[in-house]
């Protein structure tokens, strides 16, 4: 079954440490996405990848890193320098574009809950 | 900027209807609806495009007034299952799909 996993689904870290979030995609999409979701509010995007080897920042990348080496593989490390880090991270992917045919939508992995203390 | 939802929160009784509202300040080429339960990912319900055209689920309903940069999501005949949070994103450029996510509407469904 094709679909987005999102490793593990529940993280915890000592402050000052950098780490790395999974997302793997078998849907053959191109473009994929990182948001961040904290309680009660809406989710915001961090990085969005629209092909391999190439990236762009969203709304709240400081702190953050990504790369797209492969077409299904997108990670996000967490870096110290991340103030508050500790939230609901998804990953998600679409085909990008809005071609008639295709499917429009973005599919969301199953997130990862990181805890830093 | 992100776009604006009301109500907040609404509860019904089953078998109630409802909408939920999305406004922007910004033009938009795009709203798309998706529906999240606690803990877990989002649901795609719905996608507007700038020009008419929408996809998404059969028993989902909604509408975008690209004049007013609004976009509303009708529930009808809701079901103890339509619980969950409803977001809406915007998107103000085609390209890539970069959205920007309301802050949600909690919905709850009583028996």
């Amino acid at each position: 079954d094709g679909g987005i996993t999102q490793s593990p689904k529940y993280l915890f870290r000592k402050e000052g440490q950098n780490v790395t979030l999974s997302c793997e995609q078998n849907l053959n999409h191109d473009a994929m996405y990182w948001y961040r979701q904290d309680p009660g509010q809406g989710l915001r995007l961090i990085y969005y990848s629209q092909i391999v080897n190439d990236f762009q920042k969203g709304d709240i990348a400081e702190g953050y890193s990504v790369s797209r080496e492969k077409k299904e593989s997108f990670p996000l490390t967490v870096t110290s320098a991340q103030k508050n880090p500790t939230a609901f991270y998804l990953c998600a992917s679409s085909y990008g574009t809005y071609h008639p045919g295709s499917s429009y939508e973005q599919y969301f992995g199953p997130g990862t809950r990181l805890t830093v203390t | 900027q992100q776009p604006v939802q009301s109500p907040q929160a609404v509860i019904l009784r089953e078998g109630e209807d409802a909408v939920i509202n999305c406004s922007s300040s910004k033009a938009l080429y795009s709203v798309h609806w998706y529906r999240q339960k606690h803990g877990e990912a989002p649901v795609f319900l719905m996608i507007l495009l700038k020009g008419g055209e929408q996809k998404g689920h059969e028993k989902i309903s909604a509408s975008f007034n690209e004049k007013k940069q609004q976009s509303s999501l009708y529930l009808t005949a809701s079901q103890l299952s339509y619980s969950g949070t409803y977001f809406c994103g915007t998107e103000t450029d085609q390209g890539a799909q970069k959205l920007v996510f309301g802050q949600g509407t909690r919905l709850t469904i009583n028996p």
